[in-house]
């Protein structure tokens, strides 16, 4: 069974322009979770998906961030327009309700912005 | 608000060493508490967790108890491996079992050297 996958896994832009990642989740797993990790700090909650729905959106920093996942089954956050300090390693996770409702993680998108 | 806090890195040891990462928390209620690897090039991958007070969870040679007493998740191995290089993460979900984020602290960057 494939894991969780994201895409692309490294992204250079320049402050000022968009950019929107992709995560694929575990297939079945209603939950789905946007989590950041920048500078070397702490790896930090965004949002929490359940299904297509926005369950809890209290990481996400501000507006210029914006998810969506469309018919419950992959995730797009896209970032518009980015700043210096939105670079760091964007991680997607997912799970599906059972064995303690663990979560997967994808390899993560490792965004700089310039 | 719940917090964990972790042993700041770097952490350079020779192979065969004793490994000990350090990892305390704050939380209410009942968490359960989760040590992450990232190896390089990869995603998060699960490594050990518990679920409640004096649970022991162990993976490949390495252990941590759950102290409710002391707040503590310590991380240990008793003879690490150059393959071992990696970071580990200290996580906790503040409602075991529950489809809730994950909190987490900041890493701490391992080198094994043969």
């Amino acid at each position: 069974e494939a894991g969780v996958t994201q895409f692309p896994s490294h992204s250079v832009i320049e402050k000022g322009q968009t950019v929107t990642l992709r995560c694929d989740p575990i297939s079945g797993h209603d939950n789905l979770y946007w989590y950041r990790r920048v500078m070397g700090k702490e790896i930090k909650f965004l949002l929490h998906f359940v299904k297509e729905s926005k369950q809890d959106e209290s990481g996400m920093p501000n507006n210029r961030f914006l998810a969506e996942r469309t018919g419950g089954t992959y995730s797009t956050l896209k970032v518009q327009p980015a700043e210096l300090e939105d670079s760091g390693v964007y991680f997607c996770a997912s799970s599906g309700g059972g064995a303690g409702n663990e979560q997967f993680f994808g390899p993560g998108t490792r965004l700089t912005v310039l | 608000g719940d917090s964990v806090t972790q042993m700041e890195g770097p952490v350079t040891l020779s192979e065969e060493a004793f490994l000990t990462i350090n990892c305390t928390y704050t939380a209410t209620g009942y968490p359960s508490l989760f040590w992450y690897v990232q190896y390089p090039g990869e995603g998060l991958q699960l490594l050990l967790k518990a679920t409640k007070a004096d649970d022991k969870g162990s993976n490949k040679g390495f252990e941590a108890t759950y102290r409710k007493e002391t707040t503590s998740f310590h991380l240990e191995k008793g003879s690490v491996q150059v393959s071992d290089s990696a970071v580990y993460f200290c996580a906790l979900n503040p409602r075991s079992g529950s489809a809730r984020q994950l909190t987490f602290g900041s890493g701490t960057q391992l080198t094994v050297l043969p």
